[in-house]
């Protein structure tokens, strides 16, 4: 089955740096990768997604990029405000099956 | 804007008591997915609905935990007798597709004595 691994488990940024989370999947028939922020106490949103047919996706501040080749992918956040801190999750996912990552919990500090 | 609804939000109970979740998906969603949350990691699956039926409870202790859709609507997920480990956020999610995103319920939080 598929087997997600995220890194880093932690990140902590300053306000207004970009941060980075990377994500590597194991099965190639995995066709769509979605991220979820997750905040205290609630359940997992979705910020953005990707399909195996893109290599890149953009809304306004949040990217996230996909290499199919290498099996991974990562979401970018640029111009990070203190309300980005949360855990977030990637997924991959093939037909209705779809696996997650650990979670990385981001710290944007004022 | 549509929601996965679940209650209650939170449960405290003894371990060998039963409870009982209950998640009603977006309307028109087929899929319905169970998962089990423990603090610090990511979603793990217990059970998938399409509409009445499981297509995979592979990950569902199936001595203790349950599931059901009777109308493949609504669903209940019971868990008779807890057990302490069994503490964790559970969490159902919706989809409408096979390809479509999946929307998560805000969870409910089982805490276990």
């Amino acid at each position: 089955g598929e087997n997600v691994e995220q890194h880093p488990s932690t990140l902590s940024v300053q306000e207004g740096d970009s941060a980075v989370i990377k994500c590597t999947y194991s099965d190639s028939a995995s066709n769509y990768f979605p991220w979820y922020k997750q905040e205290l106490g609630k359940g997992p949103q979705l910020i953005i997604d990707i399909r195996s047919n893109v290599g890149e996706k953009k809304d306004q501040r949040i990217a996230v990029t996909l290499n199919k080749t290498a099996k991974h992918f990562s979401l970018h956040i640029t111009e990070t405000q203190p309300e980005d801190s949360a855990v977030y999750f990637c997924a991959a996912s093939w037909y209705n099956d779809m696996r997650f990552g650990a979670g990385t919990r981001l710290t944007v500090k004022p | 804007e549509a929601e996965v609804a679940q209650s209650p939000r939170y449960k405290i109970t003894e371990k060998s008591q039963a409870v009982a979740f209950w998640c009603d998906p977006i309307s028109g969603h087929a899929t319905l997915y169970w998962y089990r949350q423990i603090l610090g990691q990511g979603p793990e699956l217990l059970v998938q609905f399409q509409d009445e039926s499981v297509v995979d409870d592979s990950q569902l202790p199936k001595d203790r935990f349950s599931a059901e859709r009777l109308k493949g609507v609504d669903s209940t997920l019971k868990i008779q007798p807890a057990e302490l480990g069994d503490s964790a956020m559970y969490l159902c999610a919706s989809r409408r597709g096979t390809y479509n995103e999946q929307f998560f319920g805000p969870g409910t939080r089982l805490t276990v004595l």
